[in-house]
């Protein structure tokens, strides 16, 4: 069985450039979580989607944005880059959507360096 | 949801030592609190969990304990071995949200 895959695996951008982000969750998983894990600062709750729609966010700016698709995919778009956004961002899916029903299985990230 | 300390940052133990990592949170909503595992390079994977109706769990080598009335939580690990070389992350959630401490960087030596 596939896991959690993401694309690109390293991204390279410039400040006030936007970012796209993509991730397949594990076939039959609904929900989707994104995570930005910044050096030293531990995983940091970004966004969660199920069934299409947004649930949850955590405390980042609203240029910080998503959207999932019908076949549960995730895209994370981050607009107006700034440097500080230089992060590796995890994506998560479970099999029942909401935290503490079960393992959330990660992807191996998205490098994203903004120059 | 709030905050989750982790402690220490840093861990070196010898092979064959206990290490022992703690965590304290501050939301009551939380109910669930899985510890993973990141080895350098590598996604993090699910090691163990406790949901807030038990106190402690073990599985071989790993066990979690949990004090609800504190809001602390640790990770026990016994008869290290280099291969538990990671940063390891713990994490307190309630349903709409899981929030992760800082990591603790395990070493074990040889």
């Amino acid at each position: 069985e596939a896991g959690v895959t993401q694309s690109p695996t390293h991204l390279i951008k410039t400040r006030g450039q936007q970012a796209t982000l993509r991730c397949s969750p594990i076939s039959g998983h609904t929900s989707v979580y994104w995570y930005q894990q910044a050096l030293g600062l531990g995983l940091q709750f970004l966004l969660w989607y199920d069934e299409g729609e947004e649930r949850n966010r955590g405390n980042f700016p609203p240029r910080f944005s998503g959207r999932q698709f019908p076949n549960y995919s995730s895209e994370l778009n981050v607009n107006a880059l700034e440097l500080e956004d230089s992060a590796l961002y995890l994506c998560a899916s479970s099999a029942r959507g909401g935290f503490g029903t079960g393992e959330l299985f990660f992807g191996e990230g998205s490098r994203l360096t903004v120059l | 949801g709030e905050n989750v300390e982790q402690h220490p940052s840093t861990l070196s133990v010898q092979e064959g030592d206990s290490a022992v990592i703690k965590c304290t949170y501050s939301d009551s909503a939380s109910n669930y609190f899985p510890w993973y595992k990141q080895e350098l390079g590598k996604r993090p994977q699910l090691i163990i969990d406790i949901r807030s109706n038990v106190g402690e769990k073990k599985d071989q080598r790993i066990a979690v304990t949990l004090n609800k009335t504190a809001k602390h939580f640790s990770l026990h690990i016994t008869e290290t071995q280099p291969e538990d070389s990671a940063v390891y992350f713990c994490a307190a959630s309630s349903f709409y949200d899981m929030r992760f401490g800082a990591g603790t960087r395990l070493t074990v030596k040889p």
